[in-house]
């Protein structure tokens, strides 16, 4: 089993609409989440940070529920621009490893 | 300011030959990643420093891998001999890593074929 997993989509969804993922990690020690956004043949790079007790960045809202493992992020209004592949990461304990997902793949079409 | 720095940004080689991808990081970022990016098995991470000292090479898959870091702003990947199958998307990304809170900044990447 993957240390972090998600789903690889892909989505396919019209501008305007709301789209969630969700992402689960196996390690309980794990101590720091984030989402990161890879565009087509570009690095990935950091969308947001994932708080314990929520937070949101404009129209995209991130989870952490630790009982259950998972984590979840919203996308509100979806843009055209939002069209990436949207990757879920975990720091283990200690701080130093840092685990990728394999990524959810999100279509916005006009 | 300059991000992280890889190169070469394509390298295409014959099965056997040596590979060495470089990495120039952020200056006074005190973390240092390799990940290897494939269609099939995503982003995995072959090893990262800190403050220039190996700390986990568990994701290296083979003996034929092999990472260093002789100083804070230089670090090569190597792979000796190449096959097909390490043909790959090969990034590396640094942070200041504080308490493990550090973001991690990609570089663009080395992409690999072995033929």
């Amino acid at each position: 089993r993957k240390e972090v997993e998600q789903d690889p989509g892909p989505f396919n969804v019209p501008e305007g609409a709301t789209v969630a993922f969700n992402c689960t990690y196996s390690n309980s020690a794990s101590q720091s989440f984030f989402w990161y956004r890879q565009d087509c043949r570009k690095e990935p790079k950091l969308l947001m940070s994932v708080y314990s007790s929520g937070n949101e960045d404009g129209r995209f809202t991130a989870q952490l529920n630790r009982a259950s493992q998972y984590i979840s992020l919203l996308i509100r209004d979806s843009k055209l621009s939002d069209s990436a592949t949207y990757l879920c990461v975990v720091n283990r304990s200690g701080g130093f490893k840092t685990i990728f997902g394999a990524g959810t793949r999100l279509f916005v079409k006009a | 300011d300059a991000g992280v720095i890889q190169s070469p940004r394509h390298e295409v080689t014959e099965m056997g030959q040596e590979v060495t991808l470089r990495c120039k990081p952020i200056s006074g970022h005190n973390s240092l990643f390799w990940y290897r990016q494939t269609m099939m098995r995503g982003l995995e991470l072959l090893i990262y420093f800190n403050n220039n000292v190996p700390i986990d090479d568990s994701g290296m898959p083979e003996d034929r891998f092999s990472a260093k870091m002789p100083n804070a702003s230089f670090s090569t990947l190597k792979i000796q001999p190449s096959e097909p199958r390490d043909s790959a998307v090969y990034f590396c990304a640094s942070s200041l890593n504080l308490a493990g809170t550090g973001e991690l900044f990609f570089g663009e990447g080395s992409r690999l074929t072995v033929l």
